[in-house]
């Protein structure tokens, strides 16, 4: 059984550049979830997808989107890059479109922004 | 929305003293309660959950956790810790498609 994988596992973008972040979600997992966890403090939910459509969104802007494909593997996409968007973003893989059970979390891709 | 509290963002605990580490719940229904732990540079691996069968949840590592409703609380505990211990520990509430995550608390075990 392969585990969620996440690539990037380190990047550094400037100001107002666009990072795009990888996860290949765990085997016979059809929902990925996306958080965003700053330095100190616990994950936020940024969205999720089931079935290739988002299923959820927290509290972010536009300027942060995603994609899941057929072979249900997701994109985060970042565009027009803060500061305070330096964070390690996890990714998620569950069954299902609901978080009542287990979610298995990669190990991360650490993004900093200068 | 649902919410965790974790009280005490850093616990230090000696080698086999009993860890304690305290969760409390804003839930008007009963909720799915979850303990993660993050060790250095990884990624979340749940602890155990909470999923309204029986009130004392046994996880993995030694680790188990009481739901209390009338305390509203869901602490995590372990008899005697490891050094392997050594982490930080999320609790987490199910809010429909997401989990919320509290702040964390790290724990250190002196030898």
């Amino acid at each position: 059984e392969t585990g969620v994988t996440q690539s990037p596992t380190h990047l550094i973008k400037t100001r107002g550049q666009q990072v795009t972040l990888r996860c290949s979600s765990q085997s016979g997992h059809n929902t990925v979830s996306w958080y965003q966890q700053a330095l100190g403090q616990g994950p936020q939910f940024i969205f999720q997808y089931y079935r290739e459509e988002e299923n959820g969104r927290g509290n972010f802007p536009p300027r942060f989107s995603g994609l899941q494909f057929p072979n249900y593997s997701s994109e985060l996409n970042v565009n027009a890059l803060e500061l305070d968007d330096s964070a390690l973003y996890l990714c998620a893989s569950s069954l299902g479109g609901e978080n009542t059970g287990e979610l298995f979390f990669g190990e991360g891709s650490r993004l900093t922004v200068l | 929305a649902q919410s965790v509290t974790q009280l005490g963002s850093h616990v230090s605990v000696s080698e086999g003293a009993l860890v304690l580490l305290r969760c409390n719940y804003s839930s008007s229904v009963p909720p799915y309660l979850f303990w993660y732990v993050q060790y250095p540079n990884q990624g979340l691996q749940l602890l155990l959950k909470y999923t309204s069968a029986a009130t004392l949840v046994k996880g993995i590592n030694g680790f188990e956790a009481e739901f209390k409703k009338s305390e509203t609380s869901f602490h995590l505990t372990k008899p005697s810790a490891h050094m392997s211990d050594a982490a930080e520990y999320f609790c987490a509430v199910s809010n429909d498609y997401k989990l919320s995550f509290g702040a964390g608390t790290t724990v250190t075990v002196r030898a």
